[in-house]
């Protein structure tokens, strides 16, 4: 069964520290991206990874790839009020050029 | 700049009654998805369609049917609405290859 699993599935965590959120997929891909959902509203597109290896930065959020131990993560560095958000990883599945399999989305609260 | 237009916001409808869901995009994009949302169960598949006229089921297809005569619309139809449909409905676009998708704003359905 073609699986993507986040953990954890909520985080409440202080302004100012570090924490890493884990996107661990079970099928073959080398293609994987990260959303943002902030209440109420639609996901919007954060970043993009297309190979083993491919790290992005944006801000204080960084998102890495190991398509080897298919696994992926997204680090938030000195967190800050506004990244409260739920984040989602998806992951393509193989052979397939329109299926995306989701993981179950990460509520991240960043108290003051 | 890239777009995905659902109809409406929000919307209130009766049981039975026969409910349209409309979704526009403006990127030429081969791909469109319907996905419903609800609390705890992150996003699920509805329908899908990689062509004008085409589409396959996605994961909880009963009680919908999707219809695309034009390749930037993608209709998604509730046949008979009933409560347990009450969601968010979240349309997405994307083109073949590696490609994220893009996500329309959401359609909070509340069936009565």
């Amino acid at each position: 069964e073609l699986k993507v699993e986040q953990n954890p599935l909520f985080l409440s965590m202080q302004e100012g520290k570090n924490y890493t959120i884990y996107c661990n997929y079970s099928t073959t891909s080398d293609r994987l991206y990260w959303y943002r959902q902030d209440p109420g509203k639609s996901l919007e597109s954060l970043f993009v990874l297309l190979s083993n290896g491919a790290v992005k930065q944006e801000g204080r959020l960084m998102a890495s790839l190991d398509t080897k131990a298919r696994l992926s993560t997204l680090h938030i560095t000195a967190a800050v009020h506004d990244l409260s958000a739920t984040y989602f990883c998806a992951v393509d599945v193989m052979d397939s050029n329109y299926q995306l399999i989701w993981g179950a989305g990460t509520k991240l609260i960043i108290k003051p | 700049d890239v777009k995905v237009t659902q109809s409406s916001r929000y919307l209130v409808k009766r049981t039975g009654e026969k409910v349209f869901l409309e979704c526009v995009q403006d990127m030429d994009h081969e791909n469109m998805f319907w996905y419903r949302q609800d609390p705890g169960l992150g996003l699920r598949l509805i329908y899908f369609s990689y062509d004008v006229k085409m589409k396959e089921k996605g994961d909880i297809p009963e009680g919908y049917s999707v219809s695309r005569e034009k390749k930037e619309r993608f209709s998604l139809i509730l046949e008979s609405a009933s409560t347990n449909q009450t969601s968010m409905y979240l349309c997405a676009s994307r083109r073949q290859g590696l490609a994220e998708a893009f996500f329309g704003q959401g359609t909070r359905l509340t069936v009565v």
